[in-house]
């Protein structure tokens, strides 16, 4: 069974750009990415998915190497409105975990 | 579209009442989810359901019981509350089933459920 392993924790500063890793060791050949968002007191929101090199929208970057056991949630210039809990799923480890909680500090 | 849609937003329940925590979707999803949120920690998969008339357990389900009569609604009874049962409620749905379709499915979340049992 595929598990996800990522920080529990980070902080960072206004206007850094902050990137959190997740580990996939046994993600399957045809296995998306996907990482939620979740604010306090809200429910998680989808936030980016992928499947290889590099995704960008409006909120994130995903970037996946290509052994694709691994990839990074960039999130670029944060703000305090960024604070929140981060979470990675793969489809064999659908299980929203602890996640890493992000602290932006003014 | 108003998406997930969940009532109550806060109740406060006896040991040993019970309740019936309301979930509506209007995005003609099939699948849909209950979750809890403890304190400090992740979402645990409560029940689940791939379309109406069709419902599973998830990690979690004891204390439990859900029904699905339409592809809208998937309402989730507690019969007995107990205290261990305080926690947040997230109802989700999602075109895709969890897992499937190599993870390519989104799901939406409501705005969830605090329930305190005293």
């Amino acid at each position: 069974l595929a598990k996800t392993t990522q920080p529990i924790s980070m902080d960072s500063y206004e206007g850094q750009e902050v990137n959190i890793t997740c580990s996939h060791n046994n993600i399957a050949t045809n296995d998306y990415i996907t990482w939620y968002q979740q604010f306090p007191s809200q429910g998680p929101r989808f936030i980016i998915q992928g499947y290889k090199t590099k995704v960008t929208n409006e909120v994130a970057s995903l970037f996946i190497p290509a052994d694709r056991k691994s990839s990074t949630l960039s999130l670029p210039r944060v703000s305090l409105s960024d604070t929140a809990v981060y979470y990675c799923l793969v489809p064999n480890d659908m299980r929203f975990g602890a996640g890493t909680r992000l602290t932006v500090k003014p | 579209n108003a998406g997930v849609t969940q009532t109550p937003k806060f109740r406060i329940l006896k040991i040993g009442q019970s309740m019936t925590l309301q979930c509506t979707q209007d995005m003609n999803h099939n699948y849909m989810y209950w979750y809890r949120q403890d304190p400090g920690m992740g979402l645990k998969l409560i029940y689940y359901s791939v379309g109406a008339g069709i419902t599973d357990k998830g990690e979690v389900p004891n204390g439990y019981n859900v029904s699905r009569s339409t592809t809208e609604d998937f309402p989730l009874r507690l019969e007995l509350a107990a205290p261990s049962q305080t926690s947040v409620y997230f109802c989700a749905s999602s075109q895709v089933g969890r897992g499937l379709a190599g993870g390519r499915e989104t799901q939406y979340f409501g705005p969830g459920t605090r329930l305190l049992v005293l």
